[in-house]
């Protein structure tokens, strides 16, 4: 069975840039996750989806993070403008659906922002 | 956001010893509880689910304790290859059931 995909694996861009992550489930998973890992840090949630609909947004930084998942299976995260801090792992991850389910990371995304 | 707090370690332990890590979590409405093993420069895997009355893998043992908050993770014999993070994950309850992770405790098996 494919894991969960994820594309760029490695990103380097100047602050005030612009960048934009992918990501695919796991086939016939409903539920996907964006998560940022800073270095030295456990995964933070920034977004989740059920389908097409967002679930929890609550910890996503809305004035530069956006995220879509249009037709509910793939998704992308964007950020615009970058900031130094946002220096980070993004784990895409997908689950069956909620209540508890296994979760399953992709490789994440490193992004380095100069 | 409900915190889950781990000692971050590192923790360096010969090996074939045992070892063991606890976890607290303050969310008293969170009903699932995890641990993921997270490798250098990878992604995290589901360890084991931790379930109310307790659960054995092998050489793995988790316990939860709703009373005092807190889960627990033992491993016996330990191996060089258990060198890793260990992540403490609680879900958040209530109907989203975002997973909250804590920082993780760094492993080191010492040969």
């Amino acid at each position: 069975e494919a894991g969960v995909a994820q594309s760029p694996r490695y990103k380097i861009i100047e602050k005030r840039q612009s960048v934009a992550f992918w990501c695919n489930p796991i086939s016939g998973h409903a539920t996907l996750y964006w998560y940022q890992q800073i270095l030295g840090q456990g995964p933070k949630l920034l977004i989740q989806f059920q389908n097409n609909g967002v679930v929890d947004d609550s910890q996503l930084p809305k004035d530069r993070f956006s995220a879509e998942r249009l037709k509910g299976v793939d998704s992308t995260l964007k950020i615009q403008p970058a900031k130094l801090e946002d220096s980070a792992v993004y784990l895409c991850a997908s689950s069956l659906g909620m209540g508890g389910n296994t979760i399953y990371f992709g490789e994440g995304s490193w992004l380095t922002v100069v | 956001r409900k915190e889950v707090e781990q000692d971050p370690g590192p923790f360096n332990v010969p090996e074939g010893a045992t070892v063991a890590f606890n976890c607290t979590y303050s969310n008293s409405a969170s009903q699932s509880f995890f641990w993921y093993r997270q490798d250098c420069r990878k992604e995290p895997k589901l360890l084991m689910s931790v379930y109310s009355s307790g659960n054995e893998d092998g050489r793995f043992t988790a316990q939860l304790n709703r009373a005092s908050q807190y889960i627990s993770l033992l491993i016996r014999d330990s191996k060089l290859s258990d060198s890793a993070t260990y992540l403490c994950v609680v879900n958040q309850g209530g109907g989203a059931d975002g997973l909250t992770f804590g920082k993780g405790t760094h492993l080191i098996i010492q040969p």
